[in-house]
């Protein structure tokens, strides 16, 4: 158990559904991450938010929109997505963004678009 | 552009030692993290380099060379828990920036 909570656990949507992911951390950080990871590649940083800002867009598409409330919650809300965006959606949080600082990882969502 | 190698898989033996390279070529350097995860599970954190050198943590450590690009996560004492995915993750100038290779799979065998 790292701190950091995500829900659903697995996700299975059709590509004209709208689907919300959710991460919140319980460890009073102020940097919060999502990241996809798909079989066999490198994880990819998709966005970064320091003090509820987003700070990072790491060339999304638009279909993915992130929501950060506060500090300890993170959205990722997900539209008319394509299959190929079936994959393990990472949250991880920090305590800042400093030199060392280290994430936190949720346990993911698995997603499938059929 | 960024890139960051590891090999894809490793075997080894309960009781042994493993050493798992990364090699990194990226446009900005501010640290080199190594993390665990095993299937289905979160990434967990496992060492952090930023100079030159050795970090040891109990059964784990973590080299770094930066003029060669160059990190390597040492195993010892191998156990059957160890056997999990192993990823290398660059941290660039820009701090919000982390780019990870593929993740070493790692096999122990009794």
């Amino acid at each position: 158990e790292t701190g950091v909570t995500q829900t659903p656990r697995h996700l299975v949507m059709g590509m004209t559904n709208k689907k919300s992911l959710k991460c919140e951390q319980h460890l009073g950080h102020n940097a919060m991450y999502w990241y996809k990871q798909s079989a066999k590649k490198p994880l990819e940083l998709m966005f970064v938010y320091n003090f509820k800002e987003q700070t990072e867009n790491n060339s999304v598409p638009s279909r993915f929109s992130p929501e950060c409330p506060n500090s300890s919650h993170l959205f990722l809300h997900l539209h008319t997505l394509q299959p190929e965006d079936s994959a393990l959606y990472l949250c991880a949080s920090s305590q800042g963004q400093g030199a060392g600082e280290t994430q936190y990882f949720g346990p993911g969502t698995r997603l499938l678009v059929l | 552009g960024q890139n960051i190698d590891q090999p894809t898989e490793m075997t080894a033996t309960e009781g042994a030692i493993v050493q798992i390279n990364c090699t990194y070529q990226t446009s900005g350097f501010n640290g080199l993290f190594w993390y665990q995860q095993h299937a289905g599970e979160a990434p967990t954190f496992l060492s952090y380099n930023v100079l030159d050198g050795l970090e040891e943590k109990g059964r784990f450590s973590s080299f770094l060379s930066r003029s060669k690009g160059y990190s390597y996560l040492l195993l010892k004492e191998l156990q059957m828990k160890d056997s999990a995915s192993y990823l290398c993750a660059v941290r660039d100038d820009n701090f919000n920036k982390f780019y990870f290779g593929s993740g070493t799979k790692l096999n122990v065998k009794p």
